[in-house]
């Protein structure tokens, strides 16, 4: 069975674009977050959705959005991308009930 | 926000050597979660710890949920060159809440 999958892995834009950033769970997963992990730290969550609906945010700015879509892919959405914006963007899914994270790869972002 | 500390930040050890890494939290975690990091990976969980108390093995990794359920702490038994890598902790205060990570260790190992 394939795991969480994220594309693209890497990228490469510039201050003031915007990104899309793609996500598909584990089949059977309703549940996907994302975290967005700096160089050196560890994941700081940023969204939450089950069943397409946002179950949580966490402290990013409005430029930061998300969605689901019915067969439960995410795509992670940053306008007037930052410098500081550059990170290993992660996407992690979970079965109901559990609230074990398992994560992709993850899309490496760097905004020049 | 909250916070995990976790310690050390980075350490270096002999191949054969046992490992013992904590985090801490000024806050009460219902779980404590595990994982490991490579290089170039997503986070990959090792150990899961539900209940207060609480003592998993898994392989040469034995974990614990700390008695005040603001710690708990990761012990690797002799280490081998794949054990190299990331470890973070991650809590959850509650059902359906986010997960918590810390800044994680960093392990390397010579052989």
């Amino acid at each position: 069975d394939a795991g969480v999958t994220q594309s693209p892995t890497h990228l490469i834009k510039t201050r003031g674009q915007h990104v899309t950033l793609r996500c598909s769970p584990i089949s059977g997963h309703k549940s996907v977050s994302w975290y967005q992990q700096v160089l050196g730290q560890g994941p700081q969550f940023i969204f939450q959705y089950y069943e397409k609906e946002e179950r949580g945010r966490g402290n990013f700015p409005d430029r930061f959005s998300a969605r689901q879509f019915p067969n439960y892919s995410s795509e992670l959405n940053v306008n007037a991308l930052l410098l500081g914006d550059s990170a290993l963007y992660l996407c992690a899914s979970n079965p109901p009930g559990a609230n074990v994270l398992t994560f992709g790869a993850g899309s490496r972002l760097t905004v020049l | 926000g909250q916070q995990l500390n976790q310690s050390p930040q980075s350490m270096f050890i002999q191949e054969g050597e046992d490992v013992s890494m904590n985090c801490t939290s000024s806050s009460i975690f219902n779980t404590w979660l595990w994982y490991k990091q490579d290089p170039g990976e997503g986070p990959v969980l090792l150990i899961a710890l539900y209940k207060a108390g609480e003592l998993t093995s898994n392989g040469r990794l034995t974990a614990q949920f700390g008695i005040t359920r603001k710690d708990s702490f990761l012990n690797i038994s002799a280490s081998i060159p794949s054990d190299v890598g990331i470890y973070f902790c991650a809590g959850q205060l509650r059902g359906n809440t986010p997960l918590v990570f810390g800044k994680g260790t960093r392990l390397s190992v010579i052989a």
